[in-house]
């Protein structure tokens, strides 16, 4: 089975900390994607990458960074966490076919105090 | 506008009967669609992929495409209580997905 695997489940951080989020893939997979999800929004692509070392911007990428040294490492940097950046972010990974589907990791539910 | 608009609902439909689910796109270049649910807490999982024009049927679920409207939509038949989740719509260009904000459906015994 694929596993994408997100390195914390529950993360509680401090306004203008630097947070890494981390999400290993174990299927080769060249796309990896980071979203987050709101109530009511639901998932938000901040950015993706099909590449080592490439990444494309999604729809809401202020205030975070990517990094992809490594084919099966996607990780999401905040650079100074903020309050409004408390939420559930997703991993995922895929194949770089457009008609496979994405698989998720679990889930880490962000909150910044 | 939104690249993916879903109706947000909630919608409820009594178990048993049919549960219509609607999704538009803004991009025409758009080349797949997809149909996920997500159940509270978890990940969302795949439902229904679709590629061209029609309908396609799995089981009770039936996903339809319509490009010249951009327009997908999934039924569900029969609906059963455990069908009550979030359901997101998606749509990939090249290498990205993009997601509806979601329907939550609620599906009474």
């Amino acid at each position: 089975d694929v596993k994408v695997t997100q390195s914390s489940r529950y993360l509680v951080k401090r306004t203008g900390e630097k947070v890494f989020l981390e999400c290993v893939q174990d299927m080769d997979h060249e796309n990896m994607f980071w979203y987050r999800q709101d109530p009511g929004l639901g998932l938000r692509l901040i950015y993706f990458s099909y590449d080592v070392k490439m990444k494309e911007k999604g729809d809401i990428p202020e205030g975070y960074s990517v990094s992809r040294e490594k084919k099966e490492r996607f990780s999401l940097i905040l650079e100074s966490a903020s309050t409004n950046q408390t939420s559930m972010y997703l991993c995922a990974s895929s194949t770089r076919n457009p008609d496979e589907k994405l698989f998720f990791g679990s889930g880490t539910q962000l909150s910044v105090l | 506008q939104k690249e993916v608009e879903q109706n947000s609902g909630p919608l409820s439909v009594p178990e048993g009967a049919i549960a219509s689910l609607n999704c538009t796109y803004s991009d025409r270049g758009s080349q797949s669609f997809f149909w996920y649910r997500q159940y509270s807490g978890k990940s969302p999982e795949l439902i229904m992929s679709i590629y061209s024009n029609g309908d396609k049927e799995d089981g009770r679920f039936t996903a339809q495409l319509n490009k010249a409207s951009q327009y997908v939509s999934l039924l569900i038949r029969d609906s059963q209580p455990s069908d009550s989740a979030t359901y997101l719509c998606a749509v990939t260009r090249n290498n990205d997905m993009r997601f509806g904000a979601g329907t939550r459906l609620t599906v009474k015994p």
